[in-house]
């Protein structure tokens, strides 16, 4: 899987909208980008994913630059429940990827009121 | 929406004592996975199934053992506790044609005394 890399931290208010910024500059053509999260105490939670065509979902929006070598998570209107720590990962969609779903450290969300 | 459920969320059991991780999947999944998190670590891949019956190692299989028998519940054993099995136990879910789109419960924080 490709090595991706995150701000450690972010804090946003409650109500505006929240981007994540994704590096991952060794994205290779037939890999995937992946958003999660994790609330504390809780399990991971899939957000969204996307090869190269921006993507959006109930939950939130993925932009991915023409290169794929970045990306951006946007959670449109950010509230108090999406405090939690919010994981970019870069891997393959096929059965070949079977385990090895490392999730990096993340970026810590603080939505403050 | 898809829902996982474990069948415990905090679980203190004796070493040398027998334990069951239940998780049940409503969503007609082919795959179940069985993770553990612990600090610093992230997420590790036990055992994971791709169909009724069926098994596969993942990373860290010693000390566990799993059991499909229907398609929407996997088990996990540890047959004889220890304390370094003291950890956070994920189950996730997903469809075959797209493993990476895991779904997870809420955990079982397992000690063992």
């Amino acid at each position: 899987d490709a090595k991706t890399t995150q701000p450690t931290s972010m804090d946003c208010a409650e109500g505006r909208a929240a981007n994540l910024p994704c590096n991952h500059s060794t994205i290779s053509g037939n890999e995937y980008v992946y958003w999660y999260r994790q609330i504390h105490s809780q399990g991971p939670q899939y957000i969204i994913h996307g090869l190269k065509n921006n993507e959006t979902n109930e939950m939130a929006s993925l932009i991915i630059t023409e290169d794929r070598k970045s990306s951006t998570l946007i959670l449109p209107h950010a509230t108090l429940r999406d405090t939690a720590v919010y994981y970019c990962i870069v891997r393959a969609r096929t059965t070949d990827s079977w385990g090895k779903f490392q999730f990096g450290a993340g970026t810590q969300v603080v939505v403050t009121p | 929406d898809v829902k996982v459920t474990q069948s415990s969320r905090y679980l203190v059991k004796r070493t040398g004592e027998k334990v069951f991780l239940e998780c049940v999947q409503d969503m007609d999944h082919e795959n179940m996975f069985w993770y553990r998190q612990d600090p610093g670590l992230g997420l590790r891949l036990i055992y994971f199934s791709y169909d009724v019956k069926m098994k596969e190692k993942g990373d860290i299989p010693e000390g566990y053992s799993v059991s499909r028998e229907k398609k929407e519940r996997f088990s996990l054993i540890l047959e004889s506790a220890s304390t370094n099995q003291t950890s956070m136990y994920l189950c996730a879910s997903s469809f075959a044609r797209a493993p990476s789109e895991q779904y997870f419960g809420p955990g079982t924080r397992l000690t063992v005394t």
